[in-house]
Formats: structure tokens, C-alpha cells, sequence
């Protein structure tokens, strides 16, 4: 069965300052799909990025980049430039053939002023 | 953009009552769609899967008696929480693929359920 690892419940980050979330995952599927979603207190569901996994490409939107290591099975986040509206939780994901997301159990980001 | 359309946000239900919840894609056809469970500070667990026309497949755990899953149209899945009990009360959140598009997912906002 797949899994997705977050190892860290919580996080800050001074505004204006990057911080990387961490997300490991472990699958035996060859094509597959990661994303990395907000959730804010309202709980609308957000999709930060995505990465195809056949990509070497590390996907990249904004201030918002990843760093996908296939071999390793790692797909962190980094958040550029942090600003007080990233404060969330973030949800890593995976995405395989069946199409349902496994999620990682979210890292709490904290945004100070 | 894709726009998913979940309804109510907030449902108050006395125990043993059942209540619907309604998840629709606004602008697009979704083949697919997923409902998920929210419990306070931790993930989405999902529930069952729903696919146009067909029986919803539930995750292990999840009494299909107690979650009846409908998609009756490819704009529309509904989750009736039948009987509902105070261990019931969570935060349901449905999501939708678009047909042909894979691995496109959008969220409803989701919907807080309380049993009292």
C-alpha cells in the first residue's frame, strides 16, 4: 500500500524568509502523480503544485517550488518570500493508477510577522 | 477554472436522523468523485469512491449502510449519512476529477456536520 510521510507536525517561518516542508512517500507504481495542497481555517481544499512523476523537471509555480527526488522518494516543498497568507496546513499527496489520493497527515505552517 | 460546489456548509442534526450532502461540479463533467472524512487537526481520510452510474466502492472500515453514496448524474454525488449519531459529527469533504483529465482534482469546500 502507499504511504506519504510528513515528519513534521509543525513549522515557522519569518515573513519574507523560504522554509521547506518535508514529504517522503513510498509506492511500488512507476506513474504516479504528487501534489502539495493548503488547507487554510476555512478548510477549502487548495492545490499548491503538482508533479508528474515521469517529469525530472521539478515543478515550480511562483514562490512555490519542489524538489523531487524519484530515486529517493522525496517531494519537499519550498515557499519563497513567505507571507502571512501562507499560514496553513499543508497536505502532501500521492496519486496513482486508481486515481485516490493518499495523504500525509499535514505540517501546520506558521507565518510570523 | 474547474469549480466544485458542495452543500450544506454547516448541518445540525438531532441523533438518529439521517442528512444529505450534496457535491456537484458546476462546469465540467467529473467521471469520478471522491468523499473524504476531516476529523479536527488531522488529514482527509477517504471514504468511498464514486464513479457515474455505478456503485460507490468504499474504503475498508466505512459502513456503506451508514454512508449511502449516490452519483446519479456526472454533475452530482450525494452522501447520506443515515442515523446519524454524535460520533458522526466531522468535517465531509467531496472532490471531483474532470472527465478526461486525470489526476485533476478539485474540492468542494466541505461541510461540517454536528449530531446533537
Amino acid at each position: 500500500a502507499q504511504t506519504v510521510t510528513q515528519s513534521q507536525p509543525e513549522m515557522s517561518v519569518q515573513e519574507a524568509e523560504t522554509v521547506t516542508l518535508s514529504c517522503t512517500y513510498d509506492t511500488s507504481e512507476s506513474d504516479y502523480y504528487l501534489f502539495w495542497y493548503k488547507q487554510p481555517p476555512s478548510r477549502q481544499m487548495i492545490l499548491v503544485i503538482r508533479q508528474e512523476a515521469y517529469k525530472q523537471q521539478n515543478a515550480t509555480e511562483n514562490r512555490f517550488s519542489v524538489n523531487f527526488q524519484k530515486a529517493a522518494k522525496s517531494f519537499s516543498l519550498k515557499i519563497s518570500d513567505s507571507q502571512l497568507g501562507d499560514a496553513a496546513m499543508y497536505f502532501c499527496a500521492w496519486g496513482g493508477g486508481s486515481e485516490k489520493l493518499v495523504f500525509g497527515k499535514g505540517t501546520k505552517l506558521t507565518v510570523n510577522p | 477554472g474547474a469549480v466544485v460546489s458542495q452543500h450544506p456548509s454547516r448541518v445540525i442534526c438531532k441523533s438518529g436522523t439521517s442528512v444529505k450532502i450534496e457535491c456537484r461540479s458546476l462546469d465540467f463533467q467529473a467521471t469520478t468523485m471522491f468523499w473524504y472524512r476531516q476529523f479536527p487537526k488531522q488529514s482527509l481520510m477517504l471514504m468511498a469512491t464514486s464513479n457515474e452510474g455505478s456503485k460507490a466502492t468504499y474504503e475498508q472500515g466505512v459502513e456503506k449502510d451508514k454512508f449511502l453514496i449516490n452519483h446519479a448524474s456526472l454533475t452530482l454525488s450525494t452522501l447520506t449519512v443515515t442515523s446519524a449519531h454524535p460520533e458522526d459529527s466531522s468535517f465531509y469533504i467531496c472532490s471531483a476529477i474532470p472527465r478526461g483529465r486525470h489526476y485533476g482534482y478539485t474540492f468542494g469546500s466541505g461541510t461540517r456536520l454536528t449530531v446533537v
